[in-house]
């Protein structure tokens, strides 16, 4: 298993721009979740989606978007960038069901906004 | 507002030197409190769930603790290749997790 994987790894956008960052799993795994990691602010959560077909604004969702593409696939996408959005973007998935909650994180895209 | 602070937000030890990293939180009703390790350029790589005071978890050097106020990662012997940044995080209702800001541990031979 590759577990959860991201693409791409770097990005460099001008203001204005538009991309997609792109993220799946193959652990059959229901929840996936976009955060962003900022210096001294830790990570916050940007969008999830609970299960397929459904997704949810999290702490900081202004300026993003996000598609659900099927049970492995959840993008997220910057319309317009901004020179705040410059940061590191994690996507996590869930274990459906149970007990357990801990998430599960892929490698990171590191996207800078000139 | 659950809030989550962890403490030192650096920590130096020498190779085999023991410490603690706290993690304490305020939130209502948690369902759970999570360690996680980040290595740089890395994504955070789980540790340990924790879900009631009075548990303990264990993985080969890490002793991970739970009280009703705060959680602790307690580091035995610990090696340079400890050396990362430790997360903890909490999960109140909902499908979110709170995260600290991390302490960064460096290990020195």
């Amino acid at each position: 298993n590759a577990g959860v994987t991201q693409t791409p790894k770097f990005q460099v956008l001008k203001t204005g721009q538009s991309m997609t960052l792109q993220c799946a799993q193959d652990m059959n795994h229901n929840s996936m979740y976009w955060y962003r990691q900022d210096p001294g602010m830790g990570l916050r959560l940007i969008y999830y989606s609970a299960s397929e077909g459904t997704t949810d604004k999290g702490e900081v969702p202004n300026g993003y978007n996000v598609s659900r593409l099927n049970k492995r696939e959840f993008s997220l996408r910057l319309e317009s960038a901004a020179p705040s959005q410059t940061s590191v973007y994690f996507c996590a998935s869930r274990i459906p069901g149970g007990s357990s909650y801990e998430q599960y994180f892929g490698p990171g895209t590191r996207l800078t906004v000139t | 507002e659950d809030q989550v602070t962890q403490s030192p937000e650096a920590l130096r030890l020498q190779e085999g030197e023991s410490s603690s990293l706290n993690c304490s939180y305020t939130v209502s009703g948690l369902r759970g409190l999570f360690w996680y390790r980040q290595d740089p350029g890395k994504g955070p790589e789980f540790l340990f769930t924790l879900y009631s005071a009075g548990e303990e978890k264990e993985k080969e050097r890490l002793k991970a603790t739970l009280t009703k106020k705060e959680s602790f990662l307690h580091i035995t012997a610990p090696k340079p290749e400890d050396s990362a940044t430790y997360l903890c995080a909490v999960q109140a209702t909902g499908y979110a997790l709170n995260f600290g800001k991390g302490t960064s541990l460096l290990v020195t031979p």
